[in-house]
C-alpha cells in the first residue's frame, strides 16, 4: 500500500539549514508528484513546493528564494532543504503525493538556539 | 499568486445539520486543459490532513457521500448533508491551477 514517511531533525538552530527527507512507498516517483506542505502550530497548511514525476521543481515564491527540492528515484526518497531558518519556520513538516491522496505523517521541527 | 478565501474561518453545528464552506479564488480556476483543479481536505485534531472531494465536486473514494463538492471558476462550495462527530475538524480547500495554495481553513465545532 501507499505510504510515506518524513524523518529529520527536531531541532535546528537560527540561520541554519534545515533537511528532510520523504521515503515512500507503493509508488513510484517516477510515475507521480509529491509535494511537500507545511503548518505552524496552531495554523493553516502551506504549500512549499514539489516534486514532479519526471524531476521538474516547482516552489511556493515566497520561500524559492532559500528552498530546494530534489530526489534519489533508487532509494525512494525526496528531499527537502531550505537555508536561513528563523524561529516562524517552526512547525510540522508534511510530505503527501500529488493527488493529496496520502500523506505522510509530519515531523515536527522547532527552530531555536 | 492565487489567494484562496474561506468563510467563515468558523462553523459551529449540531448533529445532523446542514453545513455550507464558501472558498473563494483571487482568479478563475479552470485551467487552460478545461479541468479545475480545486479539492477539499479535513484535518482532524492532531492527524494529518486527508482528500474529501477533488476536481470541485468528485468525492475521494471511502468518503460518506453526505459530502459534496460545487463550483466554478472561482467561487466554490463543500457541503455537509447531516453533521456527524467524525466531520468536526478543519476543512481547507487547496488549487493546484496556478502554481499550488491553500486556502486559511475553516474549523467546524460543535455547537
Amino acid at each position: 500500500q501507499v505510504q510515506l514517511k518524513e524523518s529529520g531533525p527536531g531541532l535546528v538552530q537560527p540561520s541554519q539549514t534545515l533537511s528532510l527527507t520523504c521515503t515512500v512507498s507503493g509508488f513510484s516517483l517516477t510515475s507521480y508528484n509529491v509535494h511537500w506542505v507545511r503548518q505552524p502550530p496552531g495554523k493553516g497548511l502551506e504549500w512549499m513546493g514539489r516534486m514532479r514525476y519526471n524531476g521538474d521543481t516547482s516552489y511556493n515564491s515566497a520561500l524559492k528564494s532559500r528552498l530546494s527540492i530534489s530526489r534519489d528515484t533508487s532509494k525512494n526518497q525526496v528531499f527537502l532543504k531550505m537555508n536561513s531558518l528563523q524561529t516562524d519556520d517552526t512547525g510540522t513538516y508534511y510530505c503527501t503525493d500529488g493527488y493529496f491522496d496520502y500523506w505522510g505523517q509530519g515531523v515536527m521541527v522547532t527552530v531555536s538556539s | 499568486d492565487v489567494v484562496l478565501t474561506q468563510t467563515p474561518p468558523t462553523l459551529s453545528a449540531t448533529i445532523g445539520q446542514s453545513v455550507s464552506i464558501s472558498c473563494r479564488s483571487s482568479q478563475s480556476l479552470l485551467h487552460s486543459n478545461g479541468n479545475t483543479y480545486l479539492h477539499w481536505l479535513l484535518q482532524r485534531p492532531g492527524q494529518s490532513p486527508q482528500l474529501l472531494i477533488y476536481s470541485v465536486s468528485r468525492l475521494e473514494s471511502g468518503v460518506p457521500n453526505r459530502f459534496s463538492g460545487s463550483g466554478s471558476g472561482t467561487d466554490f462550495t463543500l457541503k455537509i448533508s447531516g453533521v456527524e462527530a467524525e466531520d468536526l475538524g478543519v476543512y481547507y480547500c487547496v488549487q493546484g491551477t496556478h502554481a499550488w495554495t491553500f486556502g486559511g481553513g475553516t474549523k467546524l465545532e460543535l455547537k
